[in-house]
């Protein structure tokens, strides 16, 4: 069964503590992105990678980190310095290249205790 | 810096209503513009796509959108909306020259049976 998985679904972090998102594809793809979704705001880009040991920031990284070992896996750390957690976190994965189609995951909450 | 605009938070219709949901884009260069949909506990979605061509595109479940370069818009129709069409709708844009969506806010669009 091909596609995004991300987990957990649900996941609650305490102060000073770093919690890290999975986001596992199967689609072969080379372009990975994550993105936290905010009432109200859309989707706004944290990080994102388009081949492996490569990534950039995108609008919203302080805070935030990723690594990139491995074309299927991004895994995305909130650190503590991330002083605003509490969203929806939505991985992405894509061909590369401008007329991608980008395919996402269910989704992880973040919840701040 | 591209943005989108999505003007309409919530929408709520009755069925058989038509739909038109706006987006508008600020970038002057070539675009590639896409509606996302991310019904109820589902996985967000690719509703359509324009890369280039026929500037009024259909897409799945009866939507379709027209883009018109003059007005920098991409919206997005349905004739009759039906109670299944409940679910929050995204336009993104990428501008050609790299594989990063730009996310509009979203619109919430609740239709009563």
């Amino acid at each position: 069964d091909g596609g995004i998985t991300q987990s957990p679904k649900y996941l609650f972090r305490k102060e000073g503590q770093n919690v890290t998102l999975s986001c596992e594809q199967n689609l072969n793809h080379d372009a990975m992105y994550w993105y936290r979704q905010d009432p109200g705001q859309g989707l706004r880009l944290i990080y994102y990678s388009q081949i492996v040991n490569d990534f950039q920031k995108g609008d919203i990284a302080e805070g935030y980190s990723v690594s990139r070992e491995k074309k299927e896996s991004f895994p995305l750390t909130v650190t503590s310095a991330q002083k605003n957690p509490t969203a929806f976190y939505l991985c992405a994965s894509s061909i590369a290249g401008t007329k991608n189609i980008q395919y996402f995951g269910a989704g992880t909450r973040l919840s701040v205790l | 810096a591209q943005s989108v605009s999505q003007h309409n938070h919530h929408v709520i219709l009755s069925e058989a209503a038509s739909l038109e949901l706006g987006c508008n884009y600020s970038y002057g260069g070539t675009v590639n513009l896409f509606w996302y949909v991310q019904y109820p506990g589902q996985h967000l979605q690719l509703l359509l796509k324009y890369f280039s061509g026929d500037p009024l595109v259909k897409g799945i479940k009866g939507f379709e959108a027209e883009f018109i370069k003059s007005k920098f818009s991409f919206n997005l129709r349905k004739p009759s909306v039906q109670w299944s069409d409940t679910a929050e709708y995204f336009c993104a844009v990428n501008n050609n020259a790299g594989n990063m969506l730009t996310f509009g806010g979203g619109t919430r669009l609740m239709v009563k049976p």
